[in-house]
């Protein structure tokens, strides 16, 4: 079992609709879960973090967290095309020192 | 903007010669992070420092691998001799880890291609 699982997509959602990406992890002591966006050709940039259960909400993204289930999500509200690009889910890990990355998921926003 | 600078962006090399990447962290972060890109593997975590110390390298082959931190503001990353499979995007990242939920900020890489 990979440490950080994610749907590689790609997934596709027209203008306006919701994007919904998940992840799972398999490390039940991790405190600390990013989202980063990586347009083609570019570096990964950070767009969310989440350390308690519960929502996180900034402007049109939200974070949600589980941690019983070991389940991180990132719903984006009225997708624009700018949207798309790979959404790549990051778990802290060994105490917090070790970041693992998702394989990625490929979102596609259709104008 | 306080950024991750690496150099080169690109280099194109033939099989056996030596490649250095070289990461300048953001001034005060204390961790730095190599990280490579594949289409294949995705992002994997090949060694990452704290205080200039290694503290994981177990994601990078050693036979040619070797990653170093002389000062600070510097972090390498080296490969000899290097061999086509080591194509691929190579990023350092840096962040500050005085408690454990800092987010890393990324570099804009350096795009590998052994011929």
């Amino acid at each position: 079992q990979k440490e950080v699982e994610q749907n590689s997509g790609p997934l596709s959602v027209p203008e306006g609709a919701i994007a919904s990406l998940n992840c799972t992890y398999s490390d039940r002591g991790s405190q600390s879960f990013f989202w980063y966006r990586q347009y083609s050709g570019k570096s990964p940039e950070l767009i969310m973090s989440i350390y308690s259960n519960g929502d996180k909400e900034d402007g049109r993204f939200t974070a949600q967290l589980n941690k019983a289930s070991q389940y991180v999500s990132l719903l984006i509200r009225d997708s624009q095309p700018s949207d798309s690009a790979t959404y790549l889910c990051a778990v802290n890990m060994d105490g917090g020192f070790k970041t693992i990355f998702g394989a990625g998921t490929r979102l596609f926003v259709k104008a | 903007d306080a950024r991750v600078t690496q150099t080169p962006r690109h280099k194109v090399t033939e099989m056996g010669q030596e490649v250095t990447m070289r990461c300048q962290p953001i001034l005060g972060h204390n961790t730095v992070f190599w990280y490579r890109q594949t289409m294949m593997q995705g992002l994997e975590l090949l060694a990452y420092f704290r205080n200039r110390a290694p503290l994981d390298d177990s994601g990078m082959p050693k036979d040619r691998f070797s990653a170093e931190m002389p000062d600070a503001t510097l972090a390498t990353l080296k490969i000899q001799p290097s061999e086509p499979r080591d194509s691929a995007v190579y990023f350092c990242a840096s962040g500050l880890v005085q408690v454990s939920n800092q987010p890393q900020h990324f570099g804009d890489g350096t795009r590998l291609s052994i011929l």
